[in-house]
C-alpha cells in the first residue's frame, strides 16, 4: 500500500502558466484535503472534499480550484499561477471522522 | 489567522537536553493533535489529546492537553538527534476541521 501519493514532486512555472497537481490514496478514506505549506505559516487548508462528489472551499481559496475525480483522487489546478503560489502543497487523507490525518510527501512548487 | 500559536519557533539544543514546545489558543479545541515533520516528507501524527488535563507519554515525549482545552504542550526528554524536525501542533474546531499552528522547528546537535 502506497498510502497517499502526490505528483509531480518538484515544479517550476513561469507566471500565468497553468498545471494540475495530482492526488491518489488507497486508503479508502472518504475525505481528502489540500494544504499549503509556507515558512512559519504551518500548514493552511486550501480546499477539501468531505466525500466523492463532494468539495469544499478552505482557509485560503483563492486561484485554485479542485476536483475529485472518484474515491481516490482528488486533484489541485492552478489556473494562472502567481508568485504568492510558490509553495510546498500537501494533500492528505482522513480516516473516521478525521482522527487522523496522512499525508503524501508534498509537491515544491516555484513560480518564478 | 492563525487561531494557534507555537513557542518557539526555533529550538536549537545539544543531545541529552530537555525541552518543552508550547502551543496556545483563544479558542477551544475538541481534540489536539501533534505531528512531526521531517524534510521532504509529510507530517506524521505522533499523538491525539482528546480530554482536558489529559497527559500522553510516548517513550521520551509527553503530551499535555491543557485544562479548557485551549493550549497544549510537548516535552522531550534527554533530547536525541533522530528527534530533529518540524513539530506541528493541530486542533479540531467544532466543524470537526483541522487548524495547525506555525510549528516548531527543532535541532538537535550530537
Amino acid at each position: 500500500n502506497a498510502g497517499v501519493t502526490q505528483t509531480p514532486k518538484f515544479q517550476v512555472l513561469k507566471t500565468g502558466q497553468s498545471m494540475t497537481l495530482q492526488c491518489a490514496q488507497d486508503m479508502n478514506h472518504n475525505s481528502m484535503y489540500w494544504y499549503r505549506q509556507d515558512p512559519g505559516m504551518g500548514l493552511r487548508l486550501i480546499y477539501y472534499s468531505a466525500s466523492e462528489g463532494t468539495t469544499d472551499k478552505g482557509e485560503v481559496p483563492n486561484g485554485y480550484n479542485v476536483s475529485r475525480l472518484n474515491k481516490r483522487e482528488f486533484s489541485l489546478r492552478l489556473e494562472s499561477a502567481a508568485p504568492s503560489q510558490t509553495s510546498v502543497y500537501f494533500c492528505a487523507t482522513g480516516g473516521v471522522h478525521n482522527e487522523k490525518l496522512f499525508f503524501g510527501s508534498g509537491t515544491q512548487l516555484s513560480v518564478l | 489567522t492563525q487561531l494557534l500559536e507555537q513557542s518557539p519557533q526555533f529550538l536549537s539544543i545539544q543531545e541529552g537536553e530537555n525541552l518543552t514546545v508550547y502551543c496556545n489558543s483563544s479558542s477551544v479545541f475538541s481534540s489536539l493533535q501533534w505531528y512531526r515533520q521531517e524534510p521532504g516528507e509529510g507530517p506524521v501524527l505522533l499523538v491525539t489529546v482528546v480530554t482536558g488535563g489529559e497527559v500522553k507519554k510516548l517513550k521520551r515525549l509527553t503530551f499535555q492537553f491543557g485544562d479548557a482545552r485551549k493550549d497544549s504542550s510537548l516535552h522531550i526528554t534527554a533530547a536525541q538527534p533522530g528527534d530533529t524536525g518540524l513539530y506541528l501542533c493541530a486542533g479540531h474546531n467544532a466543524g470537526n476541521m483541522l487548524t495547525f499552528g506555525g510549528g516548531t522547528r527543532l535541532m538537535v546537535k550530537p
